[in-house]
């Protein structure tokens, strides 16, 4: 039969305002995270990684914050633009493999309204 | 900036048929990827590559697919018999090491596969 693709979390939020997208990972071994954005029709894009020696990490306009304990990670948008609207994507790597394969979460959808 | 590129963007091709899906990786990098997703649905990992061989594959990763660096430069992902389920969006990727600092892997924009 015809498959049906994922509903996507959807956050909608005013241009301005801080966006916060989280993110649920499924390895407690996993010891990288890296946050992706993807426009419509191009590939992920990186934005922000972080370490799990690390609980918080800052870019630029961007948090990514980590809790190993829940196995959670949170992406913080300062003064979110329009040009923020996309699908963000969590992907989680267990440093000691034998290679960087990525697990990508389900994606969130930030609607940036001007 | 350094990119990795893919071509065709998009390739239409009759079930059963065989299609090479091309990508030239970011020039100093030795570790390559391919990565599927299906419309709507979240990136899945296929294949990684380093030294001239496999060095990690999926359950997807059948014995219908395969990939090849055929020279220096370029980085192929074959399907060999083309089924519906396989029309998807394939993403290359590339990266400079692994188990290392700036093991960032830098994707494609994708090549979308419609078998019809």
């Amino acid at each position: 039969g015809e498959s049906v693709g994922l509903h996507l979390p959807t956050l909608s939020v005013q241009e301005g305002d801080n966006s916060i997208i989280n993110c649920a990972y499924s390895n407690s071994a996993s010891d990288y995270f890296i946050w992706y954005k993807q426009e419509s029709g191009k590939g992920p894009q990186f934005i922000i990684d972080i370490r799990s020696n690390m609980d918080k990490r800052q870019g630029q306009r961007v948090t990514v914050l980590l809790n190993k304990t829940v196995k959670h990670l949170s992406l913080q948008i300062a003064a979110t633009q329009p040009g923020d609207s996309a699908v963000y994507f969590c992907a989680e790597q267990y440093y000691g493999g034998a290679t960087n394969k990525l697990i990508f979460g389900t994606g969130t959808l930030l609607a940036v309204q001007p | 900036e350094p990119e990795v590129t893919q071509t065709p963007s998009h390739q239409v091709t009759q079930m059963g048929q065989e299609v090479i899906l091309r990508c030239v990786p970011i020039s100093n990098h030795l570790y390559f990827y391919w990565y599927r997703q299906i419309l709507g649905q979240k990136v899945e990992f296929l294949v990684s590559f380093y030294n001239n061989e496999i060095s990690e594959k999926s359950e997807i990763f059948d014995d219908q697919f395969s990939v090849e660096r055929p020279d220096g430069s370029n980085f192929t992902l074959k399907i060999r018999s083309t089924k519906l389920e396989d029309s998807a969006m394939y993403f290359c990727a590339s990266s400079e090491a692994v188990r290392q600092p700036n093991t960032e892997a830098f994707f494609g924009q994708g090549t979308r596969l419609t078998v019809v």
